[in-house]
């Protein structure tokens, strides 16, 4: 168990709908990223938050948006869903601000969209 | 561009018979490489970092080396619960991210 935790566990949806995805990440750390792992495509670093704030962005679509709150919990909204988007989407949290810092993975949300 | 490419993509193993993955890669300026272990639906569990040519870490049956181009994950007499997906990758370059590999698919059979 890594610490991380991430909900749901899965989700079934439309295409055209909005979903959003939570993560908390370890007790202390600063940092969450978010990750898209689709079969063909391997991991893909999506974006992430350092204390609040974007620190960095990946190859995030325009219909995609995060935010870290003030308890450092994050959410990423998804929305206008294709089948495409379909997915695991993982959360992991590392400690401050050194980007190569070991990132601790969550056990991920499974997107389905029909 | 900066990449990270893993081989092989599958490997089947006998319990107890000992191998490598290769995970190399080209990265500029690169300031960790880090290897991970993911089974099937689940997220990727840390296992080692290496922060510069030469270094060695070990964990069990496992041994990660790190060169200049690339790194060796050693597994040791393997058992079947050493399947999994192990996963590499390197935080550097142009794009200050993390940059996976896609992954060796390991399977042990008794």
């Amino acid at each position: 168990d890594s610490g991380v935790t991430q909900t749901p566990k899965h989700l079934i949806t439309a295409t055209g709908q909005r979903v959003t995805l939570r993560c908390s990440p370890r007790s202390g750390d600063l940092s969450v990223y978010w990750y898209q792992q689709s079969l063909d495509q391997g991991l893909q670093f999506l974006i992430q938050y350092y204390n609040g704030e974007e620190r960095a962005k990946g190859n995030i679509l325009e219909r995609f948006s995060a935010q870290q709150f003030p308890d450092l919990h994050s959410e990423l909204n998804l929305s206008s869903l294709e089948l495409g988007d379909s997915a695991l989407y993982f959360c992991a949290s590392s400690g401050g601000l050194a980007d190569w810092e070991t990132q601790y993975f969550g056990p991920g949300t499974r997107l389905l969209v029909l | 561009e900066d990449q990270v490419t893993q081989s092989p993509e599958a490997l089947r193993l006998q319990e107890g018979e000992s191998s490598s993955l290769n995970c190399s890669y080209t990265v500029s300026g690169l300031r960790g490489l880090f290897w991970y272990r993911q089974d099937p639906g689940k997220g990727p569990e840390f296992l080692f970092t290496l922060y510069s040519a030469g270094e060695e870490k070990e964990k069990e049956r496992l041994k990660a080396t790190l060169t200049k181009k690339e790194s060796f994950l050693h597994i040791t007499a393997p058992k079947p619960e050493d399947s999994a997906t192990y996963l590499c990758a390197c935080y550097g370059g142009s794009q200050g991210n993390l940059i996976f590999g896609k992954g060796t698919k390991l399977s042990v059979k008794p």
